[in-house]
């Protein structure tokens, strides 16, 4: 089935730091989604894609809908300790709503 | 806090039992999605419903099924309880949901064991 890939698996980084994962896919999609799980929580979205090449901000994060529709990177610039979590992106296509493997993100005080 | 609510929040039972997940959207959303998570696992879309009907079916086991009534909570049976079943299960919910994509907001999910 239709499988969103994303890398790298984890990442430490010092905080302060900034951030970058992507996401890919073998096939095309019109929208990407992002979004941040804490433990035991449920995802919160944290930006939404709809345009080939649109870079969209929300607040220390920046994401950007790749102009071949199969990609997306979220950035997060001067990490902080909160950052932690597993992000994960996201789309919908035949087999609906499909979310990639994530990425868990540990942030070094 | 997304104003999705799910209870409960916490459900420990044994194999071979039957259980009921509840799930209220946020007031105004039309759909109700389903989601298991296992341990360190992504998440796995099982079923939408669109305002009261089903709307898209993902992986979801023979032995689960799901409604939405029409005050539009939600609820996923899960019947004859494996081990394999121990997850997380999310409800999420958005405005739309009649195609394409639209942002879902997320319900802080149900723990359920099965032992």
């Amino acid at each position: 089935g239709q499988q969103l890939n994303q890398s790298p698996q984890s990442m430490f980084i010092q905080e302060g730091e900034d951030v970058s994962m992507n996401c890919t896919s073998s096939s095309i999609f019109n929208t990407w989604l992002w979004y941040k799980q804490d433990p035991g929580e449920g995802p919160v979205l944290l930006i939404a894609l709809y345009k080939a090449g649109e870079l969209t901000s929300n607040g220390r994060l920046t994401a950007q809908f790749g102009t071949t529709r199969k990609d997306s990177f979220l950035n997060i610039s001067a990490s902080i300790p909160s950052d932690v979590g597993i992000y994960f992106c996201a789309t919908s296509g035949t087999y609906k709503y499909i979310f990639g493997t994530g990425t868990r993100l540990k942030v070094l005080a | 806090d997304s104003g999705v609510t799910q209870t409960p929040k916490h459900l420990i039972t044994a194999t071979g039992q039957r259980v009921t997940l509840r799930c209220s959207p946020r007031s105004g959303d039309l759909s109700v999605y389903w989601y298991q998570q296992s341990l360190d696992q992504g998440l796995q879309f099982l079923i939408q419903y669109y305002n009261g009907e089903e709307r898209a079916k993902g992986n979801i086991l023979e032995r689960f099924s799901a409604q939405q009534f029409p005050d539009l909570h939600s609820e996923l049976n899960l019947s004859s309880l494996e081990l394999g079943d121990s997850a997380l299960y999310f409800c999420a919910s958005s405005v739309g949901g009649d195609g394409g994509s639209y942002e879902q907001y997320f319900g802080p999910g149900t723990r359920l064991t099965v032992t």
